[in-house]
Formats: structure tokens, C-alpha cells, sequence
């Protein structure tokens, strides 16, 4: 069974910073490319950012560009998300997924971020 | 990075079908071959539901399908039931690699 579990979540002030965690079990997980999906409350998906299995290759959406970094720990089939200069606007359940040619089948049950002074 | 345009809406009574659009904004985010539907329940994770345009993963209703034509993806559920009643997203990716999701469209079951 593949399990997906964030971590690393709370209430931070804006310009703060936190660093979630995703740890991945039952799943090829050095073998695939990772993704952080956010969903602010009541919105939308928003995908953030993803990182190629040997972690030589990030992307990120424009509005975090700088601000977030993606890695991994294939040792420990671990994901993190570095997150720098928090805005209001980062304020989202953080969900951690494994991608495939651009779709995410499998997913945490998400991490909750609020930046608020 | 513009989102897919997706109706924010969409309803239906018990047995018939509804179908819920997916429309790339830009030549940038044109939709590809790599959409991906996701149904997602309140308070839940996302569940992937369609992939590649037409593509069920196992253990998904034959109910739900999907397809294609110019810059719009669709998706259709067919024989509607009470537990179709979620918010629908689409995903395709961008011209650069990324992702980009739709808006979603909340269904409802009449």
C-alpha cells in the first residue's frame, strides 16, 4: 500500500520561514519525480513545485520562485519543501503527491500552512 | 501561469450524464495529451479519476470518462449517482514542463 504522510505544518508570521516533510513508503519512490500541490482554504489546486528522482532537476510556479526549495532523501524515501519569506498568500493545505508523465497518483492527506501575524 | 478554465458549477439528476469542460487559456498552456481529472471530496485528498485524456486508472467506474477536442478536455460521468457529488479538477502541463490545474467545477447531484 503506498502511504504518503506530510509533516511539518503550524502558524508561522509573514517573512518566517518552515520546512514540511513528506515521508513516502510502498512506492518506487527514487524512481519518480515528486510534487508539492497546494490548496488554499475553500479554493482551488495549485501545484507549487516538483523534483526529478535524483534530484538534480526543480521546478516551481512562478509566485514561489526563490522563496521554496524542493528536495529529497532518496536514502529515506523522504520529501521536503523549504519554505522562505512566507506570505499571507502561502496560507494552504500542503499536499505531497507522486508524479507520473504530469499526474499525481497518489497523495498525502496534506499539511496545513497558515502565515498570519 | 494561467489556470485551465473550468465552469465553477455543474448539476445533474440521479442516472443522466453531465459533462464538465476543461479549457487551456494560451497558446502556453495549450492542453495536451497529458490531462488528468481529479474528483475530491470535502476535507479529502485528491483522487486521480482520468489521465492522458481517456486513461482510467484501476478501480475507477467506467462511469467516468474522458476526451478531447482542439484546446478543451472533457470530462463525462454517466449515470449519475449520489457519491459523484464533489469538486472536479482538471491538470495538464505548460509548455515549460510544470502543472497547471483548472479552477475546479462543484457538481451537484440533484
Amino acid at each position: 500500500e503506498v502511504q504518503l504522510v506530510e509533516s511539518g505544518g503550524g502558524l508561522v508570521q509573514p517573512g518566517g520561514s518552515l520546512r514540511l516533510s513528506c515521508a513516502v513508503s510502498g512506492f518506487g519512490f527514487s524512481h519518480n519525480f515528486m510534487s508539492w500541490v497546494r490548496q488554499a482554504p475553500g479554493k482551488g489546486l495549485e501545484w507549487v513545485a516538483k523534483i526529478n528522482p535524483d534530484g538534480s532537476g526543480t521546478y516551481y510556479v512562478d509566485s514561489v520562485k526563490g522563496r521554496f526549495t524542493i528536495s529529497r532523501d532518496n536514502a529515506k524515501n523522504s520529501l521536503s519543501l523549504q519554505m522562505d519569506n512566507l506570505r499571507a498568500e502561502d496560507t494552504a493545505l500542503y499536499y505531497c503527491a507522486t508524479e507520473i508523465w504530469f499526474r499525481f497518483d497518489f497523495w498525502g492527506q496534506g499539511v496545513l500552512v497558515t502565515v498570519s501575524s | 501561469q494561467s489556470a485551465l478554465t473550468q465552469p465553477p458549477s455543474a448539476s445533474g439528476s440521479p442516472g443522466q450524464s453531465v459533462t464538465i469542460s476543461c479549457t487551456g487559456p494560451s497558446s502556453d498552456v495549450d492542453i495536451s495529451d497529458y490531462v488528468s481529472w481529479y474528483q475530491q471530496y470535502p476535507g479529502k485528498a485528491p483522487k486521480l479519476i482520468i489521465y492522458e485524456v481517456t486513461k482510467r486508472p484501476s478501480g475507477v467506474p467506467d462511469r467516468f470518462s474522458g476526451s478531447k477536442s482542439g484546446n478543451t478536455a472533457s470530462l463525462t460521468v454517466s449515470g449519475l449517482q449520489a457519491d459523484d457529488e464533489a469538486d472536479y479538477y482538471c491538470s495538464s502541463n505548460t509548455a515549460s514542463g510544470n502543472v497547471v490545474f483548472g479552477g475546479g467545477t462543484k457538481l451537484t447531484v440533484l
